[in-house]
């Protein structure tokens, strides 16, 4: 089966370090979303892109955090600094909108703890 | 905002028992995704219902999605402990580029054997 593939799986940093996660979605999905999930909040959307453009960002705070996609088979997703209350696990996901409404293929997230 | 409220948050069962969480909104959706996520993996999706009313069944879980499109229950039979994980709705709304789903909170759901 085809899967999205996130690195690291698991991330403990200081806080102040700077944190990069990695995603490389499935072949030939077109849209790519970074998810984070915490207990409180559940999966909140931080980002997407769609044909390697970012679409929203609205969900991300703008002075630490950053999104990229610098070729159709990487996202990256970095916090600098990080803070301990970035501290949760980060999922990738993507798509491909064929037809209108369509589901998401996710990740296994990068559980991050920030001390 | 969209907000999806998933019911009941937790559910613990004994095995052989049928159940049904739900999902709600104010907002209407243009299409209902159910996902189950197990711990330490993502969400991996069930079903999509897009029509009012539309009725899914995937062997003993059946999927409902409201006549007004803005509500969506999920009912299992005879619940096994393999049923166990947590329970995503997840809404979608707009449409072409603009397209994106809103998750609700989950409902965790304990199959004991």
């Amino acid at each position: 089966d085809a899967r999205v593939t996130q690195t690291p799986r698991h991330k403990v940093t200081e806080m102040g370090q700077e944190v990069t996660m990695r995603c490389q979605p499935i072949l030939g999905h077109n849209t790519v979303f970074w998810y984070r999930q915490t207990m409180m909040q559940g999966l909140e959307l931080l980002a997407y892109f769609r044909n390697r453009a970012p679409l929203d960002d609205s969900g991300m705070p703008k002075d630490r955090f950053s999104a990229e996609m610098p070729d159709a088979t990487l996202a990256t997703l970095k916090i600098q600094p990080s803070e301990p209350r970035d501290s949760a696990v980060y999922f990738c996901a993507s798509g491909s909108p064929r037809g209108g409404n369509y589901g998401y293929t996710f990740g296994s997230g990068t559980r991050l703890t920030v001390v | 905002t969209q907000l999806l409220e998933q019911s009941p948050q937790f559910l613990s069962i004994q095995e052989g028992e049928n159940l049904t969480v739900y999902c709600n909104s104010s907002s209407v959706f243009s299409s209902l995704q159910w996902y189950r996520q197990e711990p330490g993996e993502g969400p991996v999706l069930l079903v999509t219902v897009v029509t009012g009313g539309e009725v899914k069944k995937l062997k003993r879980l059946t999927f409902q999605f409201g006549d007004a499109r803005k509500d969506s229950s999920l009912h299992i039979t005879a619940a096994q402990p393999g049923d166990t994980g947590l329970y995503l709705c997840a809404g979608g709304s707009g449409g072409g580029s603009n397209y994106k789903l809103t998750f609700g909170k989950g409902t965790l759901l304990t199959v004991n054997p």
